[in-house]
């Protein structure tokens, strides 16, 4: 199975909106609504930020936010802070019961 | 303090085998599903295998799959993979990780241990 597709990198300023694309088939992404989002900072473990699409963990800001359209979900952080400066990776599970990644997109704050 | 420690990583030749630990605690262990996440340098991450909290399913990626096992002692709130014939693209920092609430998401993380296949 091939990795669900993000864009190598996005930047934003301070302050801004940014959103990162997951594209997948109906296979995965498209099939289900357990796609899930994670933010790693270098040398440390990620972390969860949305599971379920749309949903936040304890303690995620609500400035976190995901959504799904066909084949396609996103993750949304507006008000960008310069702590969020990281990789970000979406996942879901697919009809294989499997799991599969995104390529990552490193987020850079201007 | 919910917490995963994993152990067991080295530097291996192709052909080896190895096998990683992942100790847990602060939760009640069997309760959940426990994955393998592995991250080759400087490279993205991959899902590798799932074991379900009675350790009755197991499922693998294609990647893996007949080379490595996942099981788990429950008695010792401990998760294992064992991974045999090892080639060098197996190279990575492995993860053990949580199930959050059935939904295939990742909420508690471990360090990882590093694994190096190389002649």
């Amino acid at each position: 199975q091939s990795a669900l597709t993000q864009p190598a990198s996005v930047s934003g300023s301070p302050g801004q909106s940014i959103t990162i694309s997951c594209t997948g088939t109906s296979r995965d992404v498209g099939g289900y609504n357990y796609v899930s989002w994670y933010q790693q900072h270098p040398g440390k473990a990620p972390k969860l930020m949305i599971y379920e699409v749309s949903n936040r963990p304890s303690g995620v800001p609500d400035r976190f936010s995901g959504s799904k359209s066909g084949n396609t979900a996103s993750l949304i952080i507006s008000g960008l802070q310069a702590e969020d400066e990281a990789d970000y990776y979406c996942s879901s599970y697919t009809s294989s019961t499997t799991v599969l990644f995104g390529g990552g997109t490193k987020l850079t704050v201007l | 303090e919910v917490q995963l420690v994993e152990s067991g990583g080295g530097m291996i030749q192709p052909g080896g085998s190895l096998r990683l630990s992942c100790a847990a605690s602060g939760f009640t262990f069997d309760d959940y599903a426990m994955h393998w996440v592995r991250q080759a340098p400087g490279k993205g991450l991959e899902w590798v295998s799932l074991i379900s909290g009675d350790g009755g399913n197991t499922y693998y990626a294609d990647s893996v799959q007949g080379r490595f096992t996942v099981s788990r002692d429950n008695s010792k709130n401990s998760l294992y993979l064992q991974m045999n014939s090892l080639r060098p693209e197996d190279a990575a920092l492995y993860y053990c990780a949580k199930d959050y609430e059935a939904t295939d998401a990742f909420d508690v993380w471990g360090q990882g241990t590093m694994v190096t296949v190389s002649s």
